[in-house]
């Protein structure tokens, strides 16, 4: 089964610098990553996805994520953290195995970001 | 263009009672799923359905039952609530290909009291 982990339950930051989200992914076949942001009081929303076409994906709002096959990683980070992007974040994968779990998305526990003036 | 709609927003129930979550989408996803977020466990998967007419259990199923009669609509129910339910509930569907994320709904924040 496919599954992924999120080192660090709460990551705090001060603005304007940079923003390092850690994704630790498990799958015996190529994943296909995503990574979600959740703001306060709201439902999720996509922020970048890998599915193969490049190891580097830029997403919204300036925020990067880089697959690394050799470290089973898929990093979130920002070069510059604003008030803004304070919100909870969630890394996920799509399982694309054959069966009853095809198409299926699991998450992360999710690692809240906090970024003080 | 609507996304994925879920009512209610909000709910409290008494324990014992049952009532159904509503999802639809407008956007001909075949892909739909029910997830519960509850506090440092993330989001976790209830019960998805790859099409009309098919539904599988995922991390999470006991207590809730689901079916998908139409590419739209894939309603929650709760058969029995218990105070382990008060979760925030999120409705997310896909088209399908796994270059597609899921589009989520807004949660209904469910309260057993």
């Amino acid at each position: 089964a496919q599954s992924v982990t999120q080192l660090g339950s709460h990551v705090s930051v001060s603005e304007g610098a940079l923003v390092l989200l850690r994704c630790n992914y498990s799958s015996s076949v190529p994943p296909y990553l995503f990574w979600y942001v959740q703001y306060p009081n709201q439902g999720l929303q996509l922020l970048l996805k890998y599915t193969s076409a490049a190891t580097l994906v830029k997403g919204i709002n300036g925020f990067e994520a880089e697959f690394k096959k050799s470290e089973t990683s898929f990093h979130l980070t920002k070069p510059s953290a604003h008030m803004r992007d304070a919100a909870e974040y969630f890394c996920a994968v799509r399982s694309n195995a054959g069966g009853t779990s095809y198409g299926k998305l699991t998450f992360g526990q999710g690692t809240i970001l906090t970024v003080h003036p | 263009n609507a996304g994925v709609t879920q009512t209610p927003k909000f709910q409290v129930l008494k324990t014992g009672q049952s009532m159904t979550l509503q999802c639809a989408q407008d956007m001909n996803h075949e892909y739909m799923s029910w997830y519960r977020q509850d506090p440092g466990m993330g989001l976790r998967l209830i019960h998805y359905s790859v099409g009309a007419g098919i539904t599988d259990q995922g991390e999470v199923p006991n207590g809730y039952n689901v079916s998908r009669s139409t590419t739209e609509d894939f309603p929650l129910r709760l058969l029995s609530a218990a105070p382990s339910q008060t979760s925030v509930y999120f409705c997310a569907s896909s088209g399908d290909g796994y270059i597609y994320g899921y589009t989520f709904g807004s949660g209904t924040r469910l309260t057993v009291v």
